[in-house]
């Protein structure tokens, strides 16, 4: 079955630092995967995705991430976080075509 | 664009009383999608609808659980008889469904206590 793990359940980062979150799917073919965020009491914002095509991907709020098919990973990546970062994130694989399978979700932390 | 709302955002009620929470979602989106969110946990599938016809129910989805979406608008999740297990965020989401076009977008959630 299709599967998303997020290994760190949470990361704590100074602000300014870099900042690498975690995705690993399980997947028959070729995945379309995303990177949501959920800011506390708010919904979940789509950030970026993949469906095909260039490996890296850029989204909002100056979020990147590298779809890798020989490690079954999806990081997400940031240069330079910002205290307004600090939320959940979720990585989520599209199992067919209406509905999404998500990992656990990894906090992240800010420290000034 | 406003974006998926949600109503109530809080609701708050005893065991065994009945709940009813709304989603409005973007006007132009033909499917909407009901998903449930427990502590800690990422959202879990529970149903979704193309226009008005609802075309899949998770296993999550028990036979207290029953959506609605008339017209092809608006949806509502009615919960009967609810228990403490339904406790959790269950949040909407909408897509317009093109053939191709994956993405999902989410609501603010309606958080459910069951006392």
């Amino acid at each position: 079955a299709q599967s998303v793990t997020q290994p760190d359940i949470h990361i704590t980062v100074s602000e300014g630092a870099s900042l690498e979150l975690r995705c690993n799917y399980s997947y028959g073919a070729t995945p379309y995967l995303f990177w949501y965020v959920q800011s506390p009491g708010q919904g979940l914002q789509l950030l970026l995705k993949y469906f095909s095509g260039d490996t890296l991907v850029q989204g909002i709020k100056g979020f990147e991430a590298e779809f890798k098919r020989s490690q079954s990973s999806f990081n997400l990546r940031k240069p330079s976080v910002h205290w307004s970062d600090a939320a959940e994130y979720f990585c989520a694989v599209a199992v067919n075509d209406y509905k999404l399978s998500f990992g656990a979700g990894t906090t992240v932390t800010v420290r000034a | 664009d406003t974006g998926v709302s949600q109503n109530p955002r809080h609701k708050i009620t005893k065991r065994g009383q009945n709940v009813t929470f709304r989603c409005d979602p973007i006007s132009e989106h033909n499917r909407l999608y009901w998903y449930r969110q427990t502590l800690g946990q990422g959202p879990e599938f529970l149903t979704y609808f193309q226009n008005e016809a609802q075309l899949e129910k998770s296993r999550l989805l028990s036979d207290r659980f029953s959506a609605e979406r008339p017209k092809g608008s608006f949806s509502t999740l009615e919960i009967q008889r609810t228990e403490q297990g339904d406790s959790a965020m269950y949040l909407c989401a909408s897509s317009s469904w093109t053939g191709y076009s994956y993405e999902q977008y989410f609501g603010p959630g309606t958080r459910l206590t069951v006392t």
